[in-house]
C-alpha cells in the first residue's frame, strides 16, 4: 500500500529541546516536502527535496533543518524549538513528474511550551 | 512559479452543484492544474488533475478553458461530508517547481 508515514503523531516538548519528526515513503518518490499548517494561514512549505542530497528552502524555513540521505526518508529537525513552532506538520511525497498525485502523511501535531 | 487565486470560502446546501474557480494567469505551457481536498487535521488528498478542456472522474469534474488562465472544480450534488478546504495547484510535468499550496477555499455544506 502506498504510504507516507510520519512519526510521532503528537508531541509536546519544551523550548530549546532538539527534536526530530521522521517521514518515510514507500513509493520510491523523488520529491518530498514538509509543510506547516496554522489556522487561517493555509499550508506553508518549510523545505522540499527534489532528490537525494538535494534540498531547498520553502516559504518558512527559519528554525528548521532537513536532510535527504536516502530516497525514502526526509526528517524534519528542530534544533531549538520555540513556542511559535507549535503547529500541525505534514510531510508529502510525489513522483518528480507533476502529472501524478502527491501523497501526504497523517500529520504531526507539535506543541512547544 | 504560477500564482493561483481562489475564493477564501464558499457555502452550499446539500444536493447542490458547487463550482470553485481558480485563477492562474501566469500558467506556463507545461503546467498541469491539480486540485486537492483537505479535511480537518488530515493531510490533503488528490481529487483531480487536468491540462486542458474537461476532465471527469468519480468525484469531480475539472473545466479548463482554452486560454488555461483559470480552472473550475465542479462537485456534483454535494453532501455534508464534502465540507473541506480545496486547493488549486499549478506545476509543470517535469516537476521543476515545488508543490506550493495557498490558503485554499473553505467549502461549508449546510443541511
Amino acid at each position: 500500500e502506498a504510504q507516507v508515514t510520519q512519526n510521532p503523531r503528537y508531541l509536546i516538548t519544551v523550548t530549546g529541546k532538539k527534536l526530530t519528526v521522521t517521514c518515510s515513503q514507500n513509493m520510491n518518490h523523488e520529491y518530498m516536502s514538509w509543510y506547516r499548517q496554522d489556522p487561517g494561514l493555509g499550508l506553508r512549505q518549510i523545505y522540499y527535496s527534489m532528490n537525494v542530497e538535494v534540498t531547498d528552502k520553502g516559504d518558512v524555513p527559519e528554525g528548521y533543518k532537513v536532510s535527504r540521505k536516502e530516497k525514502r526518508n526526509f526528517p524534519l529537525i528542530l534544533e531549538s524549538p520555540s513556542p511559535n513552532q507549535t503547529s500541525l506538520y505534514f510531510c508529502a511525497s510525489s513522483s518528480a513528474r507533476r502529472d501524478t498525485e502527491a501523497f501526504f502523511g497523517q500529520g504531526t501535531r507539535l506543541t512547544v511550551v | 512559479l504560477a500564482k493561483t487565486t481562489q475564493p477564501i470560502s464558499m457555502d452550499s446546501y446539500e444536493g447542490q452543484e458547487v463550482n470553485i474557480t481558480c485563477s492562474h494567469n501566469n500558467i506556463a505551457t507545461n503546467d498541469y492544474i491539480t486540485w486537492y481536498q483537505q479535511f480537518p487535521s488530515q493531510g490533503p488528498r488528490f481529487i483531480i488533475q487536468g491540462y486542458k478542456t474537461k476532465v471527469t472522474n468519480e468525484v469531480a469534474s475539472l473545466f479548463i478553458p482554452a486560454d488555461r488562465k483559470s480552472s473550475t472544480l465542479s462537485l456534483p450534488r454535494v453532501s455534508l461530508s464534502d465540507t473541506a478546504v480545496y486547493y488549486c495547484l499549478v506545476g509543470d510535468e517535469e516537476g521543476n517547481t515545488p508543490l506550493v499550496f495557498g490558503k485554499g477555499t473553505r467549502l461549508s455544506v449546510i443541511a
